[in-house]
């Protein structure tokens, strides 16, 4: 079973509309979880950070949650655009250093 | 290999000296990362390879930074004139080389611990 889990492993959307992308982790403890936004062809992004006692990050149009209960995670993109066909990595920084990524959610914005 | 090595492990340098870090990804791995590793923070991107083609260098802080992977395989990382602020772990990661642009599962290298006097 993977430590850092996505969903869902794709996503076709209209341009304009928002979206939700889930990751679940069962790692703990850990220091920090980011997501990353990878366009093809390029190296990994980073979109947002946050400890385990943040709520919620912002990165413009983007917007991450975190319940370190449920040990949940979701980035919610606000009025899609087409640069924001990507892929999305859930990484999750464990104490000590280690970080384990995320399958990752590909992403289709269609005009 | 059965996984990605990365050496040194560990790394003490003066200030102004340059170093160079080695990774040995998979063998049957097309794709090489590096990223940057600061204390209690998760991976910073650094560059990547497919083959010996270089697509994105964009993450390099400056032009102290160079990889190369002149043969498809091991890639090296200098840092010339290091920095202090350069201290950090490096890691190297490999996967599976995806023409389509999906999302390829990173096995990662234990890291080197740079340390920069």
């Amino acid at each position: 079973k993977n430590q850092v889990e996505q969903s869902p492993q794709s996503l076709i959307i209209l341009e304009g509309k928002n979206c939700t992308l889930q990751c679940n982790y069962t790692v703990s403890p850990f220091s920090n979880l980011r997501w990353y936004k990878q366009d093809t062809g390029r190296g990994p992004v980073s979109l947002t950070i946050m400890t385990f006692s943040e709520n919620t990050k912002s990165n413009g149009r983007y917007t991450a949650t975190l319940d370190a209960d449920t040990k949940q995670s979701s980035l919610h993109i606000t009025a899609s655009q087409l640069s924001d066909s990507a892929s999305y990595i859930c990484v999750v920084t464990l104490y000590g250093q280690n970080f384990v990524f995320g399958p990752g959610t590909r992403l289709s914005v269609l005009p | 290999g059965a996984g990605v090595s990365q050496s040194p492990r560990y790394k003490v340098t003066k200030r102004g000296q340059d170093v160079t870090l080695r990774c040995d990804p998979i063998s049957s791995h097309a794709t090489l990362y590096w990223y940057q590793q600061a204390l209690g923070q998760g991976p910073e991107f650094l560059t990547y390879f497919n083959y010996e083609a270089q697509p994105d260098k964009s993450g390099l802080p400056s032009d102290r930074f160079s990889a190369e992977r002149p043969e498809g395989s091991i890639s090296t990382l200098t840092i010339q004139r290091t920095e202090q602020r350069d201290s950090a772990m490096y890691r190297c990661a490999s996967s599976l080389y995806s023409a389509s642009g999906t999302q390829e599962t990173q096995y990662f290298g234990p890291g080197t611990r740079l340390l920069v006097l």
